[in-house]
């Protein structure tokens, strides 16, 4: 059975650092991988969705990597704002099934 | 303007009692989920539809079932609730089952006293 698993599970940063999110799975057939993040209180916002075939996506501050021999993910922030707070989940999505989510990591960015 | 809408978005009610958690998406996804997120914040599959059928159930008791009256809704009918069902349940939809455009409702979260 897929496991997901996020470090740290808390981060601190002060503004402007550049930032580095882990995700580990144990199964590497996997169709594709997604970053979400998620506010108190509120839903999931999808961020970057990775297909198997692929190495990394971006999108603005964003950048995501995939090596799916290993069973890693990283999400990359450059220049961390204090609206960039929030947890962020990583969840892989076997072929055909649904997505397996990790626990998240919560980001704190101090202004 | 709401992509999936969720209602109620806080319901708190006896235990024993059966309550109804709705889920509408008006993005034309084929594919709808419910995800129930514990107290420790973890997010785990319940149900999944693809167009109106039931593609993935995983171990939930019973008391839990899925209605799908057309591809845009599927709702959440508990009965007979329990103290640890206490969470916040989000519906979520997506393009097809690879998980294109997934999108989440903003959560229900239930209260069970």
């Amino acid at each position: 059975k897929q496991e997901v698993t996020q470090i740290p599970a808390a981060l601190s940063v002060p503004e402007g650092e550049n930032l580095v999110l882990n995700c580990s799975f144990t199964d590497s057939a996997i169709y594709n991988l997604q970053w979400f993040r998620q506010d108190p209180g509120k839903g999931l916002t999808s961020l970057l969705l990775i297909q198997s075939s692929q190495r990394e996506q971006t999108s603005g501050r964003l950048n995501a990597s995939l090596d799916k021999s290993s069973g890693r993910s990283t999400l990359y922030i450059a220049a961390s704002q204090p609206g960039d707070s929030a947890t962020y989940l990583c969840a892989v999505n076997p072929p055909g099934n649904q997505f397996y989510f990790g626990t998240g990591t919560s980001l704190t960015v101090i202004p | 303007d709401t992509a999936v809408s969720q209602t109620p978005k806080y319901l708190v009610t006896q235990m024993g009692n059966d309550k109804s958690i709705k889920c509408e998406q008006n993005l034309g996804h084929d594919t709808m989920y419910w995800y129930k997120q514990d107290s420790k914040k973890f997010l785990k599959i319940m149900f999944s539809y693809n167009n109106k059928e039931l593609i993935i159930n995983e171990t939930v008791p019973n008391r839990f079932s899925p209605k799908s009256p057309d591809k845009a809704h599927l709702n959440l009918h508990i009965n007979s609730l329990e103290l640890g069902d206490s969470a916040v349940y989000f519906c979520a939809s997506s393009q097809s089952r690879g998980g294109y455009g997934y999108t989440f409702g903003s959560g229900t979260r239930l209260t069970v006293v």
